[in-house]
């Protein structure tokens, strides 16, 4: 069955510690990304990576990190230097085509994380 | 830069009433816009995709319209039932960019 999985689908943190969200996709897609999403708003761009071993800054990066050793996986830290961590977190993926008419992006289930 | 809005914020329609969901954007030069549907807790399923050169996109019972000029997109369902309660975002690829920029979301409630 090919498409994207996150996990784990909770995750309770504390104040001060890092967290480490997974996203692994088997559709040999060479783009990932992270967004975050807050009630009643839409989704915003966290990171993204058009290959492995590089990715780019969105438009809410600070407070994250991200790592792309492999074209499967694109797991996010959650730093204690982010000060409202709690949201719902969605990992996409897409063909990464240099033409954007190929670029539907695919959703995972989303992971929502609490600080205690 | 790029902004999506989406009016309303929520709605509620009784079973089998057709009805229209709307998008605006900002900047007119897009490579494209989808629609996609979120289910409380859940990530997202995207329902139509449409080109910048296209006008419209039919799936079923949904329909979406495209018209770049006036910065307006349109999701008609046809027939609408409970099972198609849920949030709907709409989101554009601008020509700018390489990611989406996405609406806020209709949350739509279909009454038995």
């Amino acid at each position: 069955d090919g498409g994207i999985t996150q996990s784990p689908k909770y995750l309770f943190r504390k104040e001060g510690q890092n967290v480490t969200l997974s996203c692994e996709q088997n559709l040999n897609h060479d783009a990932m990304y992270w967004y975050r999403q807050d009630p009643g708003q839409g989704l915003r761009l966290i990171y993204y990576s058009q290959i492995v071993n590089d990715f780019q800054k969105g438009d809410i990066a600070e407070g994250y990190s991200v790592s792309r050793e492999k074209k499967e996986s694109f797991p996010l830290t959650v730093t204690s230097a982010q000060k409202n961590p709690t949201a719902f977190y969605l990992c996409a993926s897409s063909i990464g085509s240099p033409s954007p008419v190929e670029n539907t992006q695919y959703f995972g289930p989303g992971t929502r994380l609490t600080v205690l | 830069k790029q902004e999506v809005t989406q009016i309303p914020a929520a709605l509620s329609v009784p079973e089998g009433e057709n009805l229209v969901l709307n998008c605006s954007f900002t900047d007119s030069a897009i490579y494209n816009l989808q629609w996609f549907r979120q289910d409380p807790g859940k990530g997202l399923t995207s329902l139509l995709l449409i080109q910048s050169s296209q006008r419209e996109q039919t799936s079923g019972r949904l329909n979406a319209s495209l018209d770049k000029s006036s910065g307006r997109s349109t999701l008609y369902i046809a027939a609408s039932q409970p099972g198609d309660s849920a949030t709907y975002l709409c989101a554009v690829r601008p020509r700018s960019a390489r990611q989406l920029t996405f609406g806020s979301g209709t949350q739509l409630t279909v009454l038995p």
